[in-house]
């Protein structure tokens, strides 16, 4: 069975910290990885990532990809209180027809 | 581009009783999934549509859920008879291969947040 575990369940910071969220996976026929923000209900792109050691930037965010030991990270520097989410990673196997396979999520906090 | 659409936004009913959700994919996309999330979960796929034929619906429960998408566009998710244990976000997802992106990003609606009592 396909595990997609994320870590930590739940942070929190204060604004200006930078954290890394992780998420590590084992799922067959891997095609690739997605990161999605959370903030009330519909989740938004973040990232998608297919290929190991090419790092993905967006502003104060980026997310890089490790097929060979099966994880990604989601980096955010310089937080602030709008960061404060819940983020989730997702994975897509090849032979899926491109369903998205989530973790729980990690939720962020970050204070003032 | 108007995003995907869902109604309706909040729903409360009693214990056995019928429900049913409605969603409007991004114009154009082809793909269309449905997902479940529990509070504290990810989001749990429960069917895909591609145009109007199903391409996986393993993960739902077909003795009381079922969906259906008609003309390719829409699509229209039903509980029926509810349980206490649906009580869940219901998110709509669509997609595309024609976008940059591919078809492993999917654009998600506002969800429907169903509370059963």
């Amino acid at each position: 069975e396909d595990k997609v575990v994320q870590s930590p369940l739940s942070l929190v910071v204060h604004e200006g910290d930078t954290v890394t969220l992780n998420c590590s996976y084992e799922v067959t026929n891997f095609r690739s990885l997605l990161w999605y923000k959370q903030e009330k209900k519909a989740p938004t792109f973040l990232f998608m990532l297919t290929s190991s050691g090419i790092e993905k930037k967006s502003g104060r965010l980026s997310s890089i990809l490790d097929k060979k030991e099966l994880f990604s990270i989601l980096n955010i520097t310089a937080t602030q209180t709008g960061d404060s989410a819940v983020y989730l990673c997702a994975v897509v196997r090849s032979n899926s027809g491109y369903a998205l396979n989530f973790g729980k999520g990690t939720s962020l906090l970050v204070t003032p | 581009e108007a995003g995907v659409a869902q109604s309706p936004r909040y729903k409360i009913i009693e214990k056995r009783q019928s429900v049913a959700f409605w969603c409007n994919p991004i114009s154009g996309h082809a793909t269309l999934y449905w997902y479940q999330q529990i509070l504290g979960q990810g989001p749990k796929l429960l069917i895909q549509f591609q145009n109007n034929g199903v391409v996986d619906d393993s993960q739902l429960p077909k003795d009381r859920f079922s969906a259906e998408r008609l003309k390719g566009v829409d699509s229209t998710l039903k509980i029926q008879p509810a349980k206490l244990e649906d009580s869940a976000v219901y998110l709509c997802a669509s997609s595309s291969p024609g976008l940059k992106r591919g078809a492993d990003t999917q654009y998600f609606g506002p969800g429907t947040r169903l509370t059963v009592l």
